[in-house]
């Protein structure tokens, strides 16, 4: 049971590179959502799903698109990078969007 | 505004010593609190999650408390192993429409452990 595979685990893309960060869990959840981690702060929710064709924006979703076709996929698209999405990129599934959040372990995304 | 509010930032322990995490949050409405503990380069993994009418959660040598009438939460570490050298973040669920603006899932900034032999 792989739980969240998130790929790839580092990138580092230059400014107005676009690019997509990969997310997918084989756990059936109908909750995903995108976390940015940076440093000295708490993760905070980029964008997030509540099944497949719904997506809602979070707290900080400029610069990204997602969209949600299947259960399984959850893909985090960066538009054109900037330096300021230099960060850690985390996917969560969740199977009711309030208990058991399982996270996977992260994108390190360099933007120079 | 729902904020979350952990101490210290950094810790240092020797190994088979005890520590307390601190959690205070003004979440509300409140639904759940959560410790989750981040390796270094990992995503974080659950530890305890409270709903408002527990007081205490453990998890083997990890032990939660939650005082929801105070609005806050400690994470104990029992005879601490060098393995417990992680970030532990607190985390804020507060009831509503997930992920949205009234915030399903606040973070805390987390408390760096070192465990040193």
């Amino acid at each position: 049971n792989a739980g969240v595979t998130q790929t790839p685990k580092f990138q580092v893309l230059k400014t107005g590179q676009s690019m997509t960060l990969q997310c997918a869990q084989d756990m059936n959840h109908e909750y995903m959502s995108w976390y940015r981690q940076d440093p000295g702060m708490g993760l905070r929710l980029i964008h997030y799903s509540v099944g497949a064709g719904i997506t809602d924006q979070g707290e900080v979703p400029n610069g990204y698109n997602v969209s949600r076709s299947t259960t399984e996929d959850f893909p985090l698209r960066l538009l054109s990078a900037a330096p300021s999405q230099t960060s850690v990129y985390f996917c969560a599934s969740s199977s009711d969007g309030n208990y058991g959040y399982t996270f996977g372990s992260g994108t390190r995304l360099t933007v120079v | 505004k729902n904020q979350v509010e952990q101490s210290p930032q950094s810790l240092i322990i020797l190994e088979g010593k005890n520590c307390t995490l601190q959690c205070n949050y003004t979440v509300s409405p409140f639904s759940n609190l959560r410790w989750y503990k981040q390796d270094t380069g990992r995503g974080p993994v659950s530890l305890t999650i409270m709903t408002f009418s527990e007081n205490t959660k453990s998890n083997g040598r990890y032990t939660a408390t939650l005082d929801a009438d105070t609005k806050q939460s400690s994470l104990h570490i029992t005879a601490s192993q060098l393995s417990d050298s992680a970030s532990y973040i607190c985390v804020v669920s507060g009831a509503g429409n997930y992920g949205g603006s009234q915030g399903n899932l606040i973070f805390g900034k987390g408390t760096k452990l070192s465990v040193k032999p």
